[in-house]
């Protein structure tokens, strides 16, 4: 079964750092363009960050670029985002997906089920 | 950074009929166009890829359409399971960009 499993998600103060991970299962994740997608609650989606160490492509959203790093490691078929001086308006839940078919422009046809980030004093 | 508009932000329909989407997009994407859809609770599931493409197990009442700048989702003989978020995004430039969604609900 293709499935991804997020974590590492809690309640953590402004400037702060936490570390989210998503483990990829039955599909070859070293093939794959891996993403982070987050969504504010009740609000919309917003792309965060991309990577395909295949390509050697990594992206950041303006909001995020500085403060957030995306790495992968290949052995343990996993996805993680650093993020680090943490605001407010991180809070949301973060989803990781895959890229449909490989290459660098695709959709995302594989999504988690999400782990919840809230900064707060 | 593509910025990506969806109107109406709310759309009424009843069981039966067909419900049009649209979707806009500050510059062209070519093809390079998803539709998503997301009910309570749920992760976003992809819907149609390619801007016309639907992905596997998607059932033939949900049509996509358009090229450039401008794109269409159409539902046709709504079902029940069919009232949920429905999300555009552009993958053809990085960074990706969604738009804001469309809420289907019943009317």
């Amino acid at each position: 079964e293709v499935k991804l499993v997020e974590s590492g998600g809690g309640l953590v103060q402004p400037g702060r750092s936490l570390r989210l991970s998503c483990a990829a299962s039955g599909f070859t994740f070293e093939d794959s363009v891996m993403h982070w997608v987050r969504q504010p609650p009740g609000k919309g989606l917003e792309w965060v960050s991309g990577i395909s160490w295949n390509i050697g492509i990594i992206d950041y959203a303006a909001s995020v670029k500085g403060r957030f790093t995306t790495s992968a490691d290949n052995v343990k078929n996993s996805l993680y985002l650093q993020m680090n001086s943490l605001r407010a308006e991180d809070t949301a839940l973060y989803y990781c997906a895959r890229g449909r078919g490989g290459l660098a422009q695709d959709a995302f046809d594989i999504w988690g089920q999400g782990t919840m980030v809230t900064v707060s004093s | 950074e593509i910025v990506m508009t969806q109107s109406p932000a709310t759309l009424s329909v009843s069981p039966g009929e067909t419900a049009t989407l649209s979707c806009r997009a500050s510059q062209s994407v070519s093809s390079k166009l998803a539709w998503y859809q997301q009910k309570p609770g749920q992760a976003p599931r992809l819907l149609i890829y390619d801007a016309f493409i639907r992905a596997t197990g998607i059932p033939a009442r949900f049509s996509g359409s358009g090229s450039g700048t401008e794109f269409t989702l159409t539902i046709s003989f709504l079902q029940s399971e069919d009232f949920a978020l429905y999300y555009c995004q552009q993958y053809n430039k990085w960074p990706f960009s969604f738009g804001p969604g469309t809420k289907v609900d019943i009317q």
